[in-house]
Order: C-alpha cells, then structure tokens, then sequence
C-alpha cells in the first residue's frame, strides 16, 4: 500500500504556462514533505521543501501548497522551461532528520518549447 | 566540495550471484541511505546507518543488507539475486542529524540476467 502517492505518471505543459504536480499522502503522521527533481542518469536533487505548520512554500519559480486536511500537496512551477523537463518526486515524513523518507512513485513532467 | 559518489555505475550480474555496491558520501555526512528505484514503484527505502549503526530499515528481505565503516563510507550486500532486483540503487547522505540535506548520488544500475 503506497503510502505516497503521485496518481500523473507524466504531464506535458507548453513553456511559459504553469505546471502543477499533485501528490497525495494517506499518513497523518507524515509532517514534512519534500519535492525531489530527477534528470535520466543523474540522482534525484533536492527542490523544496514545506512542514506541517506552513500551507505554502515558495523559492523562486517553485511554489509548494500543502492542504493537511486533504492530505495532499502540490508542486507549481511558473514559468515552465524545458529545462524543467524531469521527473518529480514528492516525499513524506516523520520529522525532517533527512532519512527514511517515503517517496511517491514519481511524475514525468515534459516541457515543450 | 565533492558530492555523493557510487560504484560501479553499472553491473550485470546473473541469478544467484551476490553483488556489493559502495558509497561514499559527502565530507562530513555521517547518514547514509539506500533506495531501490524501479520504474512505476518510486524510490524505495531500504536502510539507513548513521555511525556504522543500522538506524532504520525498509521492508526489503534480509537478502539486502548493508553496513557503514568509520569514515562514513557505506556498502550494500545483495545475495542471491533474483530478476527482480535488476533496479537503479540510490545512495543520498545526510548530516544526520537534523534538517536538509538530503543529497543522492547518481546510482548504480543492476541488472540481474
């Protein structure tokens, strides 16, 4: 039973235009979430993160929304740029110690020029 | 500062045979994890040592193992392969002890013919 839960395996957005990633989560005991972005033959790396207490995240072009009633967050990219085309992974946890993160099986996002 | 380095890059191994892959995490990170990427499944967690102790471990069978030497490096054990096991192993290091961090080598793929 996936306890992370990214239901778009991909997502094609034309550049310029916003993406959205969703994510959704089914353990209320997971208090800090994290968006990992992943290029073919490389590791994942880190993107931005948000804890329970906050609802919102921003860091640039990357805003994190996290709705704790619904159990879901997303990740809003604007504006998109091909070079954003990656896969996204969201990840939950317990605390923010940086190990034993759940991830979601990941969302393919494409960026047309 | 160097990141996290994986080796080998590649593999092929062939049923029943064993196979260890090495980390070596960034200067200064005393966390290590490992996570199995399978296409579809995400990333998935199969242990954590911090202080070449065993902190935390995944639901993979004991064929997986794992363990941590004195200068953080880290290496994992795969007996008896099965085809199933052919995955892209991800090693990221932390600080281990508290907030982000969280950085993943590039992986080594395994495949099992």
């Amino acid at each position: 039973d996936q306890q992370v839960k990214q239901n778009s395996p991909s997502l094609s957005v034309q550049e310029g235009r916003i993406s959205i990633l969703n994510c959704d989560y089914t353990n209320s005991m997971f208090d800090y979430f994290l968006w990992y972005k992943k290029y073919p033959a490389e590791g994942p790396t880190f993107l931005i993160s948000i804890s329970s207490i906050k609802d919102k995240n921003e860091d640039g072009r990357f805003t994190v929304f996290l709705n704790k009633s619904a159990k879901h967050l997303s990740l809003h990219i604007v504006p998109s740029q091909p070079g954003d085309s990656a896969v996204y992974f969201c990840a939950a946890s317990q605390g923010n110690y940086g190990q034993n993160f759940v991830f979601g099986p990941g969302t393919r996002l494409s960026v047309l020029p | 500062k160097a990141g996290v380095t994986q080796t080998p890059r590649y593999l092929i191994k062939t049923r029943g045979q064993q196979v260890t892959l090495s980390c070596s995490p960034i200067s200064g990170h005393r966390s290590v994890s490992w996570y199995q990427q399978t296409p579809g499944q995400g990333l998935q967690f199969l242990f954590e040592y911090f202080s070449e102790t065993q902190r935390n471990k995944g639901n993979f069978p004991g064929r997986f193992s794992g363990r941590q030497f004195s200068n953080s490096r880290s290496e994992m054990n795969v007996s008896t392969l099965e085809l199933g096991d052919s995955a892209l192993y991800l090693c990221a290091s932390t600080l281990g002890t508290g907030g982000l961090g969280y950085t993943f080598g590039s992986g080594t793929r395994l495949t099992v013919v």
